[in-house]
């Protein structure tokens, strides 16, 4: 079984920022927070990876509060392309990468 | 970098039928997972791989699937004998300690 829970589905509209949470109440001390994006017909792709505090890189932010209960990836302006489902991932070293349902984004025009 | 590699991309069999796929991880990864992915649903883990040795496998149905990647390089998925149900993507992912996976193309099974 997956170690997170997340939305099912989000809609937003172009040049928006997006935010999805992931809950992971069992968080173990060693494992790391993982985000995948997958487009249909393609094997998902890494985001960003972060442990705690605030995660940034080219594409998205992480946010983690200090019990890591939870996390939040945020898209800063999504466009059309970001149509996608996101996946929150939890894992020590990335063993046990175990991925759930995932949320099904769909950006509007 | 190149990525990582797959065969085939699509493969069509009868129920019954045995069926093979192969991968090629990104070099130098020592981690290699195979994940089965049926539509509308998020990836499931087969079975992981440190070098040549399973560090997971309690998600494979192992009356009928096996795996093996014996020079720790690239890996092999069987299914002996397919059902209908094992129609899905089948993904192959590889990584370097706490770097993220990267995934291949994947293999898109149909059993008919």
């Amino acid at each position: 079984l997956a170690k997170t829970t997340q939305p099912i589905s989000m809609d937003s509209y172009e040049g928006q920022e997006v935010n999805i949470t992931c809950s992971h109440n069992n968080i173990a001390t060693n494992d790391y927070i993982t985000w995948y994006q997958q487009f249909p017909s393609q094997g998902p792709r890494f985001i960003i990876q972060g442990y705690k505090t605030k995660v940034t890189n080219e594409v998205a932010s992480l946010f983690i509060p200090a019990d890591r209960k939870s996390s939040t990836l945020s898209l800063p302006r999504v466009s059309l392309s970001d149509t996608a489902v996101y996946y929150c991932l939890v894992g020590d070293n990335n063993n046990d990468m175990r991925f759930g349902a995932g949320t099904r984004l769909t950006v509007k025009p | 970098e190149a990525g990582v590699a797959q065969s085939p991309r699509y493969k069509i069999i009868e129920k019954r039928q045995s069926v093979a796929f192969w991968c090629n991880p990104i070099s130098g990864h020592a981690t290699l997972y195979w994940y089965q992915q049926i539509l509308g649903q998020g990836p499931k883990l087969l079975i992981q791989f440190q070098n040549n040795g399973v560090v997971d496998d309690s998600q494979l149905p192992k009356d009928r699937f096996s795996a093996e990647r014996l020079k720790g390089v690239d890996s092999t998925l069987k299914i002996q004998p397919a059902k209908l149900e094992d129609s899905a993507v089948y993904l192959c992912a590889s990584s370097l300690a706490d770097r993220g996976l990267h995934f291949g193309p994947g293999t898109r099974l149909t059993v008919t």
